[in-house]
């Protein structure tokens, strides 16, 4: 079967940074995304690996590896603002999203 | 430009009555999809369309229905709601299978 497997629910402090982990098995694989989504708002894009490594995107940063079925995302210099839940969602062999039920990141003061 | 919209913003419904949710995207995306998001749950997959004129079902298709008669619209109802489909609902659309997905607001749902 297909699951995805993310920590319910993580706390950091403001400035800090924080890495919350994804393991996915999936029927096939064509990459691999993250989304953050605020309470009571819609998803929105934030990283998409397809090979391994590292991606970094200014505070953010993203990173797969497709042989351990392992990705995650990287919190730099944590704000206030990125209090809010992140959804790790690889892309199977039906070009599906497969969407984990998220991580609720905390950011305390 | 806005993107994805999606009406209602929110409703409640009797159960047993006939539902039918709009989504409109002006991105020119081939593809759309609709999900719906319960509590402690990812999103899960109910019906999507690659292009105008084609819909498959996902994870969760039955009590639904879809169509997708031009590129811009892509409305699901509800022939006859539930309870359980109590949920918030999120249309969204991407250019091709493999692009991110762009979500419109959401559309709450409740079935008493």
């Amino acid at each position: 079967g297909q699951n995805i497997d993310q920590p319910t629910e993580m706390t950091a402090t403001e400035g800090a940074i924080v890495q919350i982990n994804c393991t996915y098995q999936t029927s096939g694989f064509n990459g691999l995304f993250w989304y953050q989504q605020h309470a009571g708002e819609a998803p929105t894009f934030l990283s998409y690996n397809v090979l391994d490594g590292l991606e970094e995107k200014g505070r953010f940063s993203s990173f797969l590896s497709r042989s351990k079925g392992y990705s995650y995302l990287l919190l730099k210099e944590l704000q206030m603002k990125d209090s809010a839940s992140y959804l790790c969602a690889p892309l199977d062999s039906n070009y599906q999203l497969i969407w984990g039920a998220g991580t609720k990141l905390i950011i305390k003061p | 430009i806005a993107g994805i919209t999606q009406a209602p913003t929110s409703q409640i419904l009797a159960a047993g009555r006939r539902m039918t949710l709009r989504c409109t995207q002006d991105m020119r995306h081939n593809a759309m999809y609709w999900y719906r998001q319960d509590l402690g749950l990812g999103l899960r997959l109910i019906h999507y369309s690659n292009t105008a004129g084609t819909t498959g079902k996902g994870e969760v298709p039955d009590g639904y229905s879809v169509s997708r008669a031009n590129t811009d619209d892509f409305p699901l109802t509800l022939a006859s709601a539930v309870p359980s489909q109590t949920s918030v609902y999120f249309c969204a659309s991407s250019d091709t299978g493999y692009n991110e997905q762009f979500f419109g607001p959401g559309t709450r749902l409740t079935v008493l």
